[in-house]
Protein backbone atom coordinates (compact mmCIF):
# COMPACT_ATOMS: atom_id res chain seq x y z
CA UNK A 1 0.00 0.00 0.00
CA UNK A 2 1.09 3.50 -0.16
CA UNK A 3 3.00 4.91 2.64
CA UNK A 4 2.45 7.83 4.01
CA UNK A 5 5.16 9.31 6.68
CA UNK A 6 4.56 11.53 9.78
CA UNK A 7 7.44 13.47 11.77
CA UNK A 8 8.04 13.95 14.08
CA UNK A 9 7.27 10.99 15.82
CA UNK A 10 7.74 12.20 19.33
CA UNK A 11 8.32 15.63 20.54
CA UNK A 12 8.64 17.45 24.11
CA UNK A 13 7.88 21.21 24.03
CA UNK A 14 7.76 23.86 26.73
CA UNK A 15 4.23 25.57 27.78
CA UNK A 16 3.72 28.33 25.23
CA UNK A 17 5.91 27.71 22.42
CA UNK A 18 4.71 26.04 18.56
CA UNK A 19 5.04 22.74 17.49
CA UNK A 20 5.26 21.75 13.83
CA UNK A 21 3.58 18.28 12.79
CA UNK A 22 4.71 17.09 8.98
CA UNK A 23 2.54 14.36 7.04
CA UNK A 24 4.04 13.56 3.96
CA UNK A 25 2.63 11.10 1.04
CA UNK A 26 5.53 9.72 -0.06
CA UNK A 27 4.46 8.13 -3.44
CA UNK A 28 1.44 9.43 -4.54
CA UNK A 29 -0.49 12.83 -4.66
CA UNK A 30 -3.03 13.55 -1.65
CA UNK A 31 -5.53 15.55 -2.88
CA UNK A 32 -6.84 15.30 0.48
CA UNK A 33 -5.32 15.02 4.26
CA UNK A 34 -7.28 14.29 7.30
CA UNK A 35 -5.77 15.06 10.90
CA UNK A 36 -7.04 13.34 14.09
CA UNK A 37 -6.33 13.67 17.69
CA UNK A 38 -6.16 10.84 19.78
CA UNK A 39 -6.44 11.10 23.85
CA UNK A 40 -5.20 8.45 25.94
CA UNK A 41 -6.93 4.82 25.60
CA UNK A 42 -9.61 6.83 22.94
CA UNK A 43 -10.41 6.63 19.79
CA UNK A 44 -9.56 9.24 17.06
CA UNK A 45 -11.46 12.17 16.58
CA UNK A 46 -11.43 14.46 13.26
CA UNK A 47 -9.88 17.78 13.70
CA UNK A 48 -9.95 19.15 10.30
CA UNK A 49 -9.88 18.39 6.50
CA UNK A 50 -6.83 19.58 4.61
CA UNK A 51 -7.55 19.67 0.51
CA UNK A 52 -4.44 20.88 -1.53
CA UNK A 53 -4.59 24.50 -2.37
CA UNK A 54 -7.30 25.85 -0.13
CA UNK A 55 -8.04 26.44 3.42
CA UNK A 56 -8.57 23.70 5.92
CA UNK A 57 -11.69 22.60 6.99
CA UNK A 58 -11.77 22.54 10.53
CA UNK A 59 -14.45 20.27 12.69
CA UNK A 60 -16.83 21.76 15.32
CA UNK A 61 -15.07 22.94 18.39
CA UNK A 62 -11.90 22.95 16.75
CA UNK A 63 -9.99 25.78 17.59
CA UNK A 64 -8.62 26.96 14.16
CA UNK A 65 -6.76 29.83 15.26
CA UNK A 66 -4.70 26.86 17.52
CA UNK A 67 -4.20 24.16 15.09
CA UNK A 68 -2.87 25.80 11.97
CA UNK A 69 -2.83 23.93 9.09
CA UNK A 70 -1.52 23.95 5.73
CA UNK A 71 -1.86 21.48 2.71
CA UNK A 72 1.11 23.27 0.48
CA UNK A 73 1.25 20.89 -1.61
CA UNK A 74 -0.48 17.15 -3.11
CA UNK A 75 2.55 15.27 -0.76
CA UNK A 76 2.87 17.62 2.04
CA UNK A 77 0.29 18.97 4.96
CA UNK A 78 1.55 20.16 8.50
CA UNK A 79 -0.19 20.53 11.77
CA UNK A 80 1.20 23.51 13.71
CA UNK A 81 -0.03 23.62 17.44
CA UNK A 82 0.46 27.57 18.27
CA UNK A 83 0.96 28.37 22.09
CA UNK A 84 0.65 25.17 23.08
CA UNK A 85 -0.04 24.17 26.53
CA UNK A 86 -0.29 20.95 28.69
CA UNK A 87 -3.70 19.93 27.69
CA UNK A 88 -3.11 19.86 23.89
CA UNK A 89 -0.38 16.63 24.94
CA UNK A 90 -1.95 14.16 22.86
CA UNK A 91 -1.62 11.82 19.81
CA UNK A 92 -2.04 13.41 16.57
CA UNK A 93 -2.36 11.01 13.31
CA UNK A 94 -2.62 12.34 9.67
CA UNK A 95 -3.80 10.55 6.78
CA UNK A 96 -3.96 11.00 3.35
CA UNK A 97 -6.44 10.28 0.46
CA UNK A 98 -6.16 10.36 -3.21
CA UNK A 99 -9.46 10.44 -5.12
CA UNK A 100 -8.01 7.53 -7.45
CA UNK A 101 -8.68 5.31 -4.28
CA UNK A 102 -11.18 5.55 -1.33
CA UNK A 103 -9.01 4.33 1.35
CA UNK A 104 -7.12 6.72 3.14
CA UNK A 105 -3.35 5.92 4.12
CA UNK A 106 -2.45 6.90 8.27
CA UNK A 107 1.03 8.19 9.24
CA UNK A 108 2.33 6.67 12.20
CA UNK A 109 1.55 9.21 14.53
CA UNK A 110 3.40 12.11 16.47
CA UNK A 111 3.21 11.64 20.13
CA UNK A 112 3.14 15.43 21.77
CA UNK A 113 3.88 16.09 25.45
CA UNK A 114 3.92 19.64 26.16
CA UNK A 115 5.99 20.23 29.55
CA UNK B 1 -26.06 11.57 13.04
CA UNK B 2 -23.22 9.21 12.12
CA UNK B 3 -21.94 7.32 14.44
CA UNK B 4 -19.84 3.84 15.24
CA UNK B 5 -20.63 2.03 18.14
CA UNK B 6 -18.07 -0.97 19.20
CA UNK B 7 -19.77 -2.17 22.42
CA UNK B 8 -16.76 -4.10 23.73
CA UNK B 9 -14.10 -2.18 25.31
CA UNK B 10 -12.29 -5.18 25.98
CA UNK B 11 -11.79 -8.57 25.02
CA UNK B 12 -10.09 -11.59 25.99
CA UNK B 13 -9.10 -14.91 24.68
CA UNK B 14 -6.65 -17.41 24.42
CA UNK B 15 -4.17 -18.18 21.66
CA UNK B 16 -5.60 -20.50 19.38
CA UNK B 17 -9.38 -19.31 20.13
CA UNK B 18 -11.89 -17.67 17.85
CA UNK B 19 -12.53 -13.96 17.39
CA UNK B 20 -15.19 -11.65 16.61
CA UNK B 21 -14.98 -7.83 17.55
CA UNK B 22 -18.49 -6.26 16.83
CA UNK B 23 -18.94 -2.88 15.22
CA UNK B 24 -22.14 -1.01 14.66
CA UNK B 25 -22.81 1.70 12.75
CA UNK B 26 -25.56 4.75 11.68
CA UNK B 27 -24.97 6.30 8.30
CA UNK B 28 -26.98 8.09 5.92
CA UNK B 29 -25.80 7.13 2.76
CA UNK B 30 -24.00 4.07 1.55
CA UNK B 31 -21.44 3.25 3.96
CA UNK B 32 -17.71 2.37 3.35
CA UNK B 33 -16.77 0.27 6.55
CA UNK B 34 -13.19 -0.31 7.37
CA UNK B 35 -11.50 -2.06 11.01
CA UNK B 36 -8.18 -0.73 11.82
CA UNK B 37 -5.51 -2.43 14.00
CA UNK B 38 -3.40 0.18 16.40
CA UNK B 39 -0.70 -1.12 18.16
CA UNK B 40 0.69 0.79 20.73
CA UNK B 41 2.41 4.25 20.15
CA UNK B 42 1.69 3.35 16.66
CA UNK B 43 -0.28 4.34 13.55
CA UNK B 44 -3.20 2.69 12.08
CA UNK B 45 -2.76 -0.09 9.88
CA UNK B 46 -5.87 -0.88 7.56
CA UNK B 47 -7.32 -4.89 7.65
CA UNK B 48 -9.67 -4.78 5.55
CA UNK B 49 -12.30 -2.58 3.91
CA UNK B 50 -15.99 -2.90 2.37
CA UNK B 51 -16.84 -0.96 -0.28
CA UNK B 52 -19.76 -3.10 -2.19
CA UNK B 53 -19.81 -6.59 -3.25
CA UNK B 54 -19.70 -9.55 -1.87
CA UNK B 55 -20.62 -9.01 2.01
CA UNK B 56 -18.20 -11.36 3.01
CA UNK B 57 -14.67 -9.33 3.24
CA UNK B 58 -11.44 -10.93 3.74
CA UNK B 59 -8.39 -8.90 4.85
CA UNK B 60 -4.65 -9.34 6.28
CA UNK B 61 -3.64 -11.60 8.72
CA UNK B 62 -6.63 -14.05 8.60
CA UNK B 63 -9.30 -11.56 9.12
CA UNK B 64 -12.46 -11.06 7.91
CA UNK B 65 -15.96 -9.14 8.05
CA UNK B 66 -19.17 -9.84 7.10
CA UNK B 67 -21.45 -6.18 6.28
CA UNK B 68 -24.93 -6.67 7.17
CA UNK B 69 -27.07 -4.11 6.25
CA UNK B 70 -30.14 -5.21 7.99
CA UNK B 71 -28.44 -5.04 11.10
CA UNK B 72 -26.24 -1.99 10.64
CA UNK B 73 -22.94 -4.19 11.88
CA UNK B 74 -19.49 -4.71 10.30
CA UNK B 75 -18.64 -7.34 12.81
CA UNK B 76 -14.60 -8.53 12.68
CA UNK B 77 -13.61 -12.32 13.21
CA UNK B 78 -10.89 -14.64 12.87
CA UNK B 79 -10.46 -18.45 13.50
CA UNK B 80 -7.92 -18.55 15.28
CA UNK B 81 -6.44 -15.77 17.31
CA UNK B 82 -1.95 -15.18 17.57
CA UNK B 83 -0.78 -13.59 20.50
CA UNK B 84 0.69 -11.02 18.21
CA UNK B 85 -2.69 -10.08 17.10
CA UNK B 86 -3.18 -8.00 20.79
CA UNK B 87 -3.72 -4.25 19.71
CA UNK B 88 -6.23 -2.08 19.60
CA UNK B 89 -8.99 -2.39 17.29
CA UNK B 90 -11.15 0.45 15.62
CA UNK B 91 -14.28 0.29 13.17
CA UNK B 92 -14.52 3.11 11.14
CA UNK B 93 -17.41 4.38 8.46
CA UNK B 94 -17.22 7.01 5.52
CA UNK B 95 -18.61 7.43 2.51
CA UNK B 96 -18.02 9.65 -0.74
CA UNK B 97 -20.46 12.14 0.56
CA UNK B 98 -18.56 12.87 3.29
CA UNK B 99 -15.28 13.67 1.10
CA UNK B 100 -13.94 10.18 3.09
CA UNK B 101 -14.05 11.30 6.33
CA UNK B 102 -14.08 8.66 8.77
CA UNK B 103 -15.96 8.17 11.74
CA UNK B 104 -14.56 5.57 14.12
CA UNK B 105 -16.06 3.57 17.21
CA UNK B 106 -14.23 3.82 20.36
CA UNK B 107 -11.77 0.86 19.85
CA UNK B 108 -11.59 -2.42 21.38
CA UNK B 109 -8.31 -3.52 23.08
CA UNK B 110 -7.97 -7.41 22.12
CA UNK B 111 -5.78 -9.20 25.15
CA UNK B 112 -4.76 -12.34 24.46
CA UNK B 113 -3.78 -15.40 26.89
CA UNK B 114 -1.14 -17.35 26.11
Amino acid sequence: GAVVSQHPSRVICKSGTSVKIECRSLDFQATTMFWYRQFPKQSLMLMATSNEGSKATYEQGVEKDKFLINHASLTLSTLTVTSAHPEDSSFYICSAHTRMNTEAFFGQGTRLTVV
Amino acid sequence: AQSVTQPDIHITVSEGASLELRCNYSYGATPYLFWYVQSPGQGLQLLLKYFSGDTLVQGIKGFEAEFKRSQSSFNLRKPSVHWSDAAEYFCAVGGMDSSYKLIFGSGTRLLVRP
